[in-house]
């Protein structure tokens, strides 16, 4: 079946450096995307949102690309502390389910300092 | 604290027992999700909730696997004759009503649950 997937399952930063953290979406019908962090312990926290009718949208210090064509997501992160560690993933809702959510496996962001 | 709980935060049951997690969403969020977290993956869906209507259950993983909201406040969820491969951390959010470009989904802490 069709799935969100990530490039690269970790990811290791200097601290200040910029951070991108890559998802491939496998369903060219998804509608809308969003990317969440989560921590040891925790919840998932929302970071940011991106609808099929935008390629970019920005947040603080966090940057949501959209590339509709390769069926590409990514997420970058500018000057990245060390309170940016934790589990990245990327999540889309086909258009037939605004509530069904599909999640892909995850990115550990690890920054060094 | 203003968010979404979850109790408990931790769970140890033996095989064949049933067990009950509880979930309270954020208080003027209608719409109510569980979801199922295993080691090293991103969250399952497995069913939600809009006020007190169960309007998608076909992802819950069995018929074991049972869900209520019965004043579109809080929710339950309940696994009877538990499995090991039932261990795992269960997830709850909650949002409200889409409001278009936003479909935000706030997650509490989980439950994990542990069955030897």
């Amino acid at each position: 079946g069709e799935s969100v997937g990530l490039h690269l399952p970790t990811l290791s930063v200097q601290e200040g450096d910029n951070s991108i953290i890559n998802c491939a979406y496998s369903n060219s019908a998804s509608d809308y995307f969003i990317w969440y962090k989560q921590e040891s312990g925790k919840g998932p926290q929302f970071i940011i949102d991106i609808r099929s009718n935008m390629d970019k949208r920005q947040g603080q210090r966090v940057t949501v690309l959209l590339n509709k064509t390769v069926k590409h997501l990514s997420l970058q992160i500018a000057a990245t502390q060390p309170g940016d560690s934790a589990v990245y993933f990327c999540a889309e809702n086909p258009p037939y389910n605004n509530n069904d959510m599909r999640f892909g496996a995850g990115t550990r962001l690890t920054v060094k300092p | 604290d203003t968010g979404v709980s979850q109790d408990p935060r931790h769970k140890i049951t033996k095989r064949g027992q049933n067990v009950t997690f509880r979930c309270d969403p954020i208080s003027e969020h209608n719409r109510l999700y569980w979801y199922r977290q295993t080691l090293g993956q991103g969250p399952e869906f497995l069913t939600y909730f809009q006020n007190e209507a169960q309007l998608e259950k076909s992802r819950l993983l069995s018929d074991r696997f049972s869900a209520e909201r019965p004043k579109g406040s809080f929710s339950t969820l309940e696994i009877q004759r538990t499995e090991q491969g039932d261990s795992a951390m269960y997830l709850c959010a909650s949002s409200e009503r889409d409001r278009g470009l936003a479909n935000e989904q706030f997650f509490g802490p989980g439950t994990r649950l542990t069955v030897l």
